[in-house]
């Protein structure tokens, strides 16, 4: 297994796009969750699905949705971008919801914002 | 609200000196305390969970509740624990959502 993916690597949009994020988790894990890390800074959580469902939302504004697919993929949308939104975004998976499961981290997409 | 403060960014101790890196947390509730490390070029991994008291690559931490920390230590560090680590905290919600809240990570470098 590759664990888990993400794709694009690297992407560069202009303030005021919209941008779509994709991950596919590790076989057999049913939970992705995305999180944002702007340069200097730790993962901060935006997402949580579970089994198609959100579980957890963090502290981003409505511009953030995101979706998790019948085979589990998932992605991020982020409308009319803003140069802050520039940031590593990481998707992580794990085979169910909750703490007690270990979370495994994609290589993350990079967003450039100008 | 739950937080997690590492109050050093950076860290630099020569090939065999002992490592302590600092985490304090913020949480209400009973909380879960993780280290992740991140390898140049490499993803985000686990190191270790305060609940499986485990000794992961030489690290060890202890949950101190009274002091609200959760240091990382090891006793002789080496050139391969250079590295990105974060310590992140998860509010005790077994089935409920996965949320992880990181620090802002502090780089470990060790000299020859």
């Amino acid at each position: 297994d590759a664990g888990v993916t993400q794709s694009p690597t690297h992407l560069i949009k202009t303030r005021g796009q919209h941008v779509t994020l994709r991950c596919s988790p590790i076989s057999g894990h049913k939970s992705v969750s995305w999180y944002q890390q702007v340069l200097g800074q730790g993962p901060q959580f935006i997402f949580q699905y579970y089994e198609k469902e959100e579980r957890g939302r963090g502290n981003f504004p409505d511009r953030f949705s995101a979706r998790q697919f019948p085979n589990y993929s998932s992605e991020l949308n982020v409308n009319a971008l803003l140069l802050g939104d520039s940031a590593l975004y990481l998707c992580a998976s794990s085979p169910r919801s909750g703490s007690t499961y270990e979370q495994y981290f994609g290589p993350g997409t990079r967003l450039t914002v100008t | 609200a739950q937080r997690v403060t590492q109050p050093e960014k950076l860290l630099s101790v020569f090939k065999g000196a002992p490592v302590e890196l600092k985490c304090n947390y913020s949480y209400s509730g009973s909380p879960e305390l993780f280290w992740y490390v991140q390898y140049s070029r490499q993803r985000l991994q686990l190191l270790l969970r305060h609940i499986s008291r485990e000794s992961i690559k030489g690290f060890t931490a202890d949950l101190n509740k009274g002091e609200t920390s959760f240091h990382l230590k090891k006793p002789f560090a080496q050139e391969e624990d250079s590295a990105m680590y974060y310590c992140a905290l998860s509010g005790q919600n077994a089935g409920a959502n996965s949320k992880l809240t990181f620090g802002k990570g502090i780089t470990l470098s060790v000299r020859p």
